[in-house]
């Protein structure tokens, strides 16, 4: 199947800094990516929705201006999480999309902010 | 909106048949899938189905889909300890939404 890649895969930084994200599609154009936050022994929760070359779709309580998503082409598209707190330290995973049938995540990355 | 629900646990014998249930409400999805996440690892996509199929067999796995219900199964057969992780449904609209995830635990 198509490898998405998604570095760091952990990540730990200082209370008020912000941390990008990266999501990589290797093999395949995605037209379409998906940020999903995984609290421990939770279900994936969706973030935003983005489609390359326009603004992300965010859902509903995500707050647009805290995690920026930009997917400016359509190999990569990255998560800004801006000013991060403890209350951000989340395992966030990236999802592409080619328009067909399936999504390929990415491995996923463990942000802890302390 | 959306909204995918599933059982929280489920816990069977080696070698008997699991089976994992899946509600959601969107009838506009287009596929729906089953992804499996062992303890501290990214997802692994298992099976898909597309919305017009009632049934598809993979190996040890038979997804059911009953589209009037909104009900989606998985079935493994001849489950085994290495089976043992969370399972989450998933469907696909214009947004891909994942259920709630069921952990399954298989004893000897």
């Amino acid at each position: 199947g198509a490898v998405v890649s998604q570095h760091p895969s952990w990540v730990i930084c200082k209370s008020g800094t912000s941390v990008k994200i990266e999501c990589r599609s290797l093999d395949f154009q995605a037209t379409t990516m998906f940020w999903y936050r995984q609290f421990p022994k939770q279900s994936l929760m969706l973030m935003a929705t983005s489609n390359e070359g326009s603004k992300a779709t965010y859902e509903q309580g995500v707050e647009k201006d805290k995690f920026l998503i930009n997917h400016a082409s359509l190999t990569l598209s990255t998560l800004t999480v801006t000013s991060a707190h403890p209350e951000d330290s989340s395992f966030y995973i990236c999802s592409a999309r080619d328009g067909n049938t399936e999504a390929f995540f990415g491995q996923g990355t463990r942000l802890t902010v302390v | 909106g959306e909204d995918v629900e599933q059982s929280l646990f489920l816990s069977v014998r080696e070698g008997d048949s699991s089976v994992i249930n899946c509600t959601y409400t969107d009838s506009s999805s287009t596929y729906l899938y089953w992804y499996k996440q062992e303890p501290g690892a990214g997802l692994q996509l298992l099976t898909y189905i597309f919305s017009n199929m009632d049934m598809k067999q993979d190996q040890r796995l038979t997804v059911l889909l009953n589209k009037k219900d909104k009900h989606l199964s998985l079935r493994i057969a001849d489950t085994q300890t290495g089976d043992s992780a969370i399972y989450f449904c998933a469907e696909l609209t214009d947004k891909l939404i994942f259920g709630t995830g069921t952990r399954l635990q298989v004893f000897p």
